[in-house]
Formats: C-alpha cells, structure tokens, sequence
C-alpha cells in the first residue's frame, strides 16, 4: 500500500519566523515527483512546490524550500519568514508515473500567530 | 486565464436526491479527476479520466458515477444522495509531457450537504 505520513496534525509559528512541516511517504515507486499543497481557508488547493524524484538538489520557490532525503522516503517543507498569509493546510501528495494518480495524508494545520 | 471551474459552489440536498456535480475546464487538459475531502482527512480519488473515452474507478467510486461530456467538461453524480456523502467535492485536471507531469490543477471545491 501507498501512504503518505504526515505526523503534524498542527503546528503553530510567530509571524515572521521559520517553520518546518515533516512529511514521509512510503511506495514501491521509483519514479515520481512530489509536491506540497497548501488549502487556505478558501478551500482552494494552491501549489506550492514541486521536487522531482530523479534530482538530487532540493527545491526551493522564494521562501519555500523542500528537503528531499530520498532513501529515507522523507520530503519536508520550510518556511522562511512566514506572513499570515501562509496559514493553511498543508498537504505532500507524491505523484506516480505508474497511474498519475496523487497519493494523499491528512495534512498539517499551519497556524500563524501576529 | 486558464482555469478549472465547479458548479455548484455550495448544494444542500435530501437523501435520495439525484445530484450533479459539474466541472469545466479550459486548460486544455486530457486528464481530468474528481475527489472527495472529508474532515481531518486528505483527499480521495473518485473517479478519473485520461480522456473522453476512458474513465476508470478511484479508490471510492460506491455511489458515484461521472460523465466526460466532452475533454473540457467531467461531471460527477450522485445517483441517490445519503447524508454519508457530505463532503468538499474537488475537480482536477493535469497534462503530461508538459514537463509539470502529475501536477493537478484544483477547482475551487463543491460543499455538498445531504439532509
């Protein structure tokens, strides 16, 4: 079975200040790409950052960055000087190329205090 | 601006009420997906479809079923509404050989409350 972990089920940072949310997923995959998501209260499913599997460096998109450790099956994701604008679920879906599909956790509640 | 669209935004219905759920797009994508998101859990896959002709079951197709009327439009219904069915209905669409392949591009979400 394909699952994504993601053990924060909320997690709370002071404006301004840096937060890391934790992701592990497990699959038999060798090829696939990994993503995280935020869903501010809108409720619309933004992108954030992608990874592809195949790469070595890590992502990074202005203030977001990922930390890939492949063989551990680990993709977090950090925030950098974090703005009220960054509270939200935050979901880490892989992407298989076996079947397109993305495989989905929970999420991680992200709360930012002014 | 290309985009993915859902009507309606919010449906209250009865149990055992057909509903309809409608997503258009126009990005151009053959891919095209629907999900359930249910409280305290990530999204589950319904239904998908790689293009006008071929659609296949998710992980919870019991009680759906979809309809891909054309590549810019995949409806999903539900034959006969129970309250179990309560959710944030989401359509996505994705494209390979893009060079952003598996990447999903979401509608804003469909609220669906059975009574």
């Amino acid at each position: 079975a394909q699952t994504v972990t993601q053990s924060q089920p909320e997690m709370s940072v002071q404006e301004a200040e840096t937060v890391t949310l934790s992701c592990t997923y497990d699959t038999s995959e060798s090829d696939y790409y990994l993503f995280w998501y935020k869903q501010p209260p809108s409720r619309q499913m933004i992108l954030v950052i992608r990874q592809e599997a195949y790469k070595q460096q890590n992502a990074t998109e202005n203030r977001f960055s990922v930390n890939f450790q492949k063989a551990a099956k680990s993709f977090s994701l950090k925030i950098s000087d974090s703005q009220l604008g960054d509270a939200a679920m935050y979901f880490c879906p892989p992407g298989l190329y076996s079947n397109y599909q993305l495989i989905w956790g929970a999420g991680t509640k992200l709360i930012i205090k002014p | 601006d290309a985009d993915v669209t859902q009507t309606p935004r919010n449906r209250i219905t009865k149990t055992g009420k057909r509903i309809m759920l409608e997503c258009s797009q126009t990005k151009g994508h053959d891919r095209m997906y629907w999900y359930r998101q249910d409280p305290g859990l990530g999204l589950r896959l319904i239904y998908y479809s790689f293009d006008v002709k071929d659609i296949n079951k998710g992980e919870i197709s019991d009680g759906y079923s979809v309809s891909r009327q054309a590549q810019a439009k995949f409806s999903l219904s539900l034959e006969s509404a129970i309250p179990n069915q309560t959710a944030l209905y989401f359509c996505a669409t994705s494209e390979p050989g893009t060079g952003r392949e598996n990447e999903q591009f979401f509608g804003p979400g469909t609220r669906l409350t059975v009574l």
